[in-house]
């Protein structure tokens, strides 16, 4: 089984500033199943990036993924008030066709 | 747009089952493409997916709940619904339903849950 281990477990920051995620697995993982969702508090998650890198419809250009093998990171390039959320990585595992998030990063001014 | 609703009872005492409805509207869950997956938010902690159902009816499940678990869906009623037996007060979470999309970027599958329910909370307790 797949753990995935994100850092930092907060990450304070102002709006206007860049945030980096990271997620890393505990054995490689393919990009393409690969995915980053945001939640905020009484919302459903959304997501934001597939396969590592491409954006979902309708997500801002701000928010970039990237990454291979083990390590993958989330970029939010300037921060928008609204930006402030918790940031899960997930992946596919293909040989028993189940998910698995990681614990979370939550991003707070 | 395609949109999802969770239903079900608020509160299950211990050793009862959980059973949830998810309706879908705006699509069809016997489009192909497409599986109808469940997850769940522990107070205060992150998620946690519990398992999906293929629009051809195979189901894949969280080894860690398989013996508790039965997904399965109303093709007429375009529903599916989760049902946990045996439930605990670790059991007592935020539980979403979810489409899940397998597409392909540069060749490569990839497998998302790209619309999602409002959740909806049950309550473990007597």
């Amino acid at each position: 089984e797949i753990v995935l281990t994100q850092s930092p477990g907060t990450l304070s920051l102002s709006p206007g500033e860049r945030a980096t995620l990271s997620c890393r697995a505990s054995q490689s993982v393919s990009s393409s199943y690969l995915a980053w969702y945001q939640h905020k508090p009484g919302q459903a998650p959304r997501l934001l990036i597939y396969g590592a890198s491409s954006r979902a419809t309708g997500i801002p250009d701000r928010f970039s993924g990237s990454g291979s093998g083990t390590d993958f990171t989330l970029t939010i390039s300037r921060l928008e008030p609204e930006d402030f959320a918790v940031y899960y990585c997930q992946q596919y595992g293909s040989s028993l066709g189940e998910f698995t998030f990681g614990p979370g990063t939550k991003v707070d001014i | 747009q395609v949109h999802l609703q969770e239903s079900g009872p608020g509160l299950v005492k211990p050793s009862q089952t959980l059973s949830l409805t998810c309706t879908v509207s705006g699509g069809s869950i016997t489009s192909g493409g497409y599986y109808w997956s469940w997850i769940r938010q522990h107070p205060g902690k992150g998620l946690e997916w519990i398992g999906h159902i293929y629009h051809s009816g195979s189901t894949y499940h969280n080894a860690s709940l398989k013996s508790r678990l039965t997904i399965s869906a109303d093709t007429s009623k375009n529903q599916f619904s989760l049902k946990l037996s045996s439930v605990a007060a670790a059991d007592t979470a935020v539980y979403y339903c979810a489409r899940g999309t397998r597409g392909q970027v540069a060749a490569n599958w990839y497998y998302v849950m790209d619309v999602w329910g409002q959740g909806t909370t049950v309550t473990v307790s007597s």
